[in-house]
């Protein structure tokens, strides 16, 4: 049973042209976050909700954004993607303790 | 300011020749460290969550072990659907203990 489900697994976008990624989650979890992971390189983290509170870190670039509208969802939206943006985006749920990933989107800016 | 660095950076095993992977973090008073798998193309797979120096955990050919400053990830004769990645990732205390801070992992190969 899949628990963090994102949509699409695999995105190709223009640069320049926003594109938004998907994340549901069956396990309840009052955290998710958002990563993102480049090629070979550890999982950088861009923001995370703890129940509808957003927490931005202070690195992620304003051209990323996010949404929460409800306990099961979670929206990355990135406003023009530029090629540097070319990377797996990883959403995750936690509870206070471990986190639990899906399987990624596959973003590649062209 | 890196929190967390693993080595070695790949590691190429013959199957069934035992190692250990490392994780060394600088985050004082540690609230958690988790190890995590990670196949090509996927995202990590959950393995093992230690809270205090001293503990272990076991799971088949995996045995995690945690200090004041590091963690070991030991794999005993491994299989060659052992190999993938292996991430190391750290959570700090206080008010951020919602985040989790990641290695760039440790790359397993493991030849039959």
């Amino acid at each position: 049973d899949a628990m963090v489900i994102q949509n699409p697994r695999y995105q190709v976008t223009q640069f320049g042209k926003p594109v938004t990624l998907s994340c549901s989650q069956t396990l309840n979890h009052n955290v998710m976050y958002w990563y993102q992971q480049k090629s070979s390189q550890a999982p950088k983290l861009l923001f995370h909700y703890y129940d509808k509170d957003f927490n931005n870190e202070a690195d992620t670039p304003d051209n990323f954004q996010s949404r929460r509208p409800n306990t099961s969802f979670c929206f990355l939206d990135i406003r023009s993607p530029g090629l540097g943006d070319t990377a797996m985006y990883l959403c995750a749920t936690s509870r206070d303790t471990e986190a639990f990933f899906g399987q990624g989107t596959r973003l590649t800016v062209v | 300011e890196d929190q967390v660095t693993q080595s070695p950076e790949a590691l190429r095993l013959q199957e069934g020749e035992s190692s250990s992977l490392n994780c060394s973090y600088t985050v004082s008073g540690l609230r958690g460290l988790f190890w995590y798998r990670q196949d090509p193309g996927k995202g990590p797979e959950f393995l093992f969550t230690l809270y205090s120096a001293g503990e272990e955990k076991e799971k088949e050919r995996l045995k995690a072990t945690l200090t004041k400053k590091e963690s070991f990830l030991h794999i005993t004769a491994p299989k060659p659907e052992d190999s993938a990645t292996y991430l190391c990732a750290v959570q700090p205390p206080g008010g951020n203990f919602n985040k989790f801070y990641f290695g760039s992992g440790t790359k397993l190969n493991v030849k039959p």
